[in-house]
């Protein structure tokens, strides 16, 4: 049972765009969002991550939508470099031993 | 630096063999965790452990066990290896502590024949 939902599973930007990758999950419990980045041959990172009493969280070109009420997050890459071109997760985590729900990736390509 | 270290990061057997993946964090980290990752299903969670000699089940434990002996090795058995195993075997670690992230290491590529 999938309970974090992710979309689209890949991704083409042309490198100066946006790119939106949108989350979607059931578990009210959930109380932390963060994102993964993981480049080929490599285990994912974390890239940032948000709480649900924000809506909005900011770390240089990259922004975190939280909508509560809708249950759905996003991850927006602002001016997308090629160095951008990577996998992302989102994931949820919820209880006390750090257990991590995954979504299922995006492969962003930033092009040229 | 902080470092998770896997002990292949290739590796190919036989089905039916008994497959031992390894996994080391310096970090002295409390949580440690073992994912596979195939293509469109993201990573999904075969166990975790949370103390040495602690384990839990995670969303995929069928075919699989794990061993924590030291605080700072995980280890993942496949007791005997099937081809719907093969995969990407991701090792984790994580503090014992609120909101903090997971390290990955490199993984290893399992192929399964």
């Amino acid at each position: 049972q999938q309970q974090v939902k992710q979309s689209p599973q890949s991704l083409i930007v042309q490198k100066g765009g946006i790119s939106i990758i949108n989350c979607a999950y059931e578990n009210t419990a959930f109380d932390y969002f963060p994102w993964y980045q993981q480049f080929p041959g490599k285990g994912p990172a974390l890239l940032i991550a948000i709480r649900p009493d924000v809506s909005e969280k900011k770390e240089g070109r990259f922004t975190i939508s939280f909508n509560k009420s809708a249950k759905q997050f996003s991850l927006h890459i602002m001016d997308s470099q090629p160095g951008d071109s990577a996998t992302y997760f989102c994931a949820a985590t919820s209880g006390g031993y750090q257990k991590v729900t995954f979504g299922t990736g995006t492969k962003l390509q930033v092009i040229p | 630096d902080v470092k998770v270290t896997q002990s292949s990061r290739y590796l190919v057997k036989r089905t039916g063999e008994k497959v031992f993946l390894e996994c080391v964090q310096d970090m002295d980290h409390e949580n440690m965790f073992w994912y596979r990752q195939d293509p469109g299903l993201g990573l999904r969670l075969i166990y975790f452990s949370y103390d040495v000699k602690m384990k839990e089940k995670g969303d995929i434990p069928e075919g699989y066990s794990v061993s924590r002996e030291k605080k700072e090795r995980f280890s993942l058995i496949l007791e005997s290896a099937s081809t719907n195993q093969t995969s990407m075997y991701l090792c984790a670690s994580s503090p014992d502590q609120r909101d903090r992230e997971q390290f990955f290491g490199p993984g290893t590529r399992l192929t399964v024949l």
